[in-house]
């Protein structure tokens, strides 16, 4: 399995503070993404990284910020969490090999209430 | 924006059956993948499609992609238990580093 860790695993918080979500990875990987998971949704891209300090928009970025000053580490963060960002974020990576297979973290519940 | 359509969303079959899910994509692309998720877990990848004509099996799934008509099947053969849970696809843009995910199928096979 991908080295990839997720943390918080799960995560209480309440509207209005902010809240930091951290990916790791062991696997030297270029690629990183923030995902979020909505029933009815799927997966949505949330922002993604193509290097140390490389970041873009994904889809759905409103709200949140991301930040890469390592190749392991990939964070997001909710300023100023809403209810509606209460959600399942998925970190995923990914190589330049291939076919860019992305490979999950385990995922970090967050419920803002 | 790429737009990818699974049918069905649901899906109830009975162990032994056959079935097909079905990935509709909207703008040209030539890396499909297929992920399987169980309930409270992660994504698993599945298949990696990344060409025209591409077929891929393991086990009693296989995987297909034809770019022209921008379609990936997934084809569920003697369906069995352990086969319940929801499937992705997910495409990638020819260029460019984003993916793309369907809303997903939800498996369940029936004993």
């Amino acid at each position: 399995d991908a080295g990839i860790t997720q943390s918080p695993r799960h995560k209480v918080t309440e509207t209005g503070t902010p809240v930091t979500l951290r990916c790791h990875q062991t696997e030297n990987h270029r690629y990183m993404y923030w995902y979020r998971q909505d029933p009815g949704h799927g997966l949505r891209l949330i922002h993604y990284s193509y290097g140390v300090k490389d970041t873009d928009k994904g889809e759905v970025s409103d709200g949140y910020s991301v930040s890469r000053s390592k190749t392991e580490d990939f964070l997001l963060t909710l300023e100023s969490a809403t209810s509606s960002q209460t959600s399942v974020y998925f970190c995923a990576i990914s190589g330049m090999a291939g076919g860019k297979e992305q490979f999950f973290g385990p995922g970090t519940r967050l419920t803002v209430l | 924006e790429l737009k990818v359509e699974q049918n069905p969303l649901f899906l109830s079959m009975q162990e032994g059956k056959n079935y097909t899910i079905y990935c509709n994509y909207s703008t040209t692309s030539d890396r499909l993948y297929w992920y399987r998720q169980d309930p409270g877990k992660s994504l698993e990848s599945l298949f990696v499609l990344l060409s025209n004509g591409a077929v891929k099996q393991e086990g009693r799934l296989m995987a297909s992609l034809d770019t022209k008509a921008r379609l990936s099947t997934l084809h569920i053969t003697a369906a069995v238990h352990d086969l319940s849970a929801t499937y992705f696809c997910a495409v990638a843009l020819v260029t460019g580093n984003q993916f793309y995910f369907g809303t997903g199928t939800s498996l369940t096979v029936i004993p």
